[in-house]
């Protein structure tokens, strides 16, 4: 059975890094066309796709927060890690990892985000 | 990056009644588009992806057809357990990016 599953610091400071762990079972992430992404939802607001690492270690960030995100991977442990640096009120919500596969064609292509974590939430308040 | 347009935002129906959502991307997706469900207080659920094609386990009364820049979501006969919000989301290149939502009600 396929899990993921979100942990880390409910509440962070205004400034603050964030540091967030994915704990994948079911599946790893050094298998072809596994990938792992992070969505974001501020409370009762719509999501927001903020990152994604796929089986060869490419990264791919929101446009906008690329410049305070990282995410990386303990193989060893079979996590992910999202750490979002300069942590601002605004950035306060549910955190979500998630299961993506990529499909080969003439190139790879993403089919839908189809296991989710429960989610975590964050909140950012001095 | 792609913009997802959602509409309507909101709408209220009765059981039984047939729901369509609309998403239109900023740019050419192919058939890259798929509908979540979310449900108070917890994660979202994939119901279609490839614009069409349901998810295993999800109720043919959900459906899905577009190609492009246009899509739409139909529910055939609502159920009280599809109160929900849904999202689309279009998955041809990353960064993906989803639709606003569309929270649908019950009349």
């Amino acid at each position: 059975q396929v899990t993921l599953r979100e942990s880390g610091p409910a509440l962070v400071k205004p400034t603050q890094t964030l540091k967030l762990t994915c704990t994948l079972s079911g599946f790893s992430l050094t298998t072809d066309g596994m990938c792992v992404t992070w969505i974001r939802q501020p409370p009762g607001k719509a999501l927001e796709w903020l990152a994604l690492m796929d089986w060869e270690d490419h990264k791919y960030y929101n446009t906008s927060l690329r410049t305070r995100l990282t995410v990386s991977e303990d193989t060893s442990k079979n996590q992910v890690v999202l750490t979002m640096t300069n942590m601002d009120p605004a950035d306060t919500g549910t955190y979500y990892c998630a299961r993506v596969i990529a499909v080969a064609g003439t190139r790879y292509y993403y089919n839908g985000i189809d296991v989710w974590g429960q989610g975590t939430t964050v909140t950012v308040s001095s | 990056d792609i913009q997802m347009t959602q509409s309507p935002s909101s709408l209220s129906a009765s059981v039984g009644d047939r729901v369509s959502i609309t998403c239109q991307a900023s740019q050419d997706i192919a058939d890259y588009l798929n509908w979540y469900q979310q449900k108070p207080g917890k994660a979202p659920k994939l119901l279609i992806y490839g614009s069409s094609t349901l998810e295993t386990g999800v109720p043919s009364r959900y459906s899905g057809r577009g190609s492009g820049t246009e899509f739409t979501f139909t529910i055939s006969s609502l159920q009280p357990e599809d109160i929900a919000t849904y999202y689309c989301q279009q998955c041809d290149n990353v960064p993906f990016t989803f639709g606003g939502g569309t929270k649908v009600e019950l009349k």
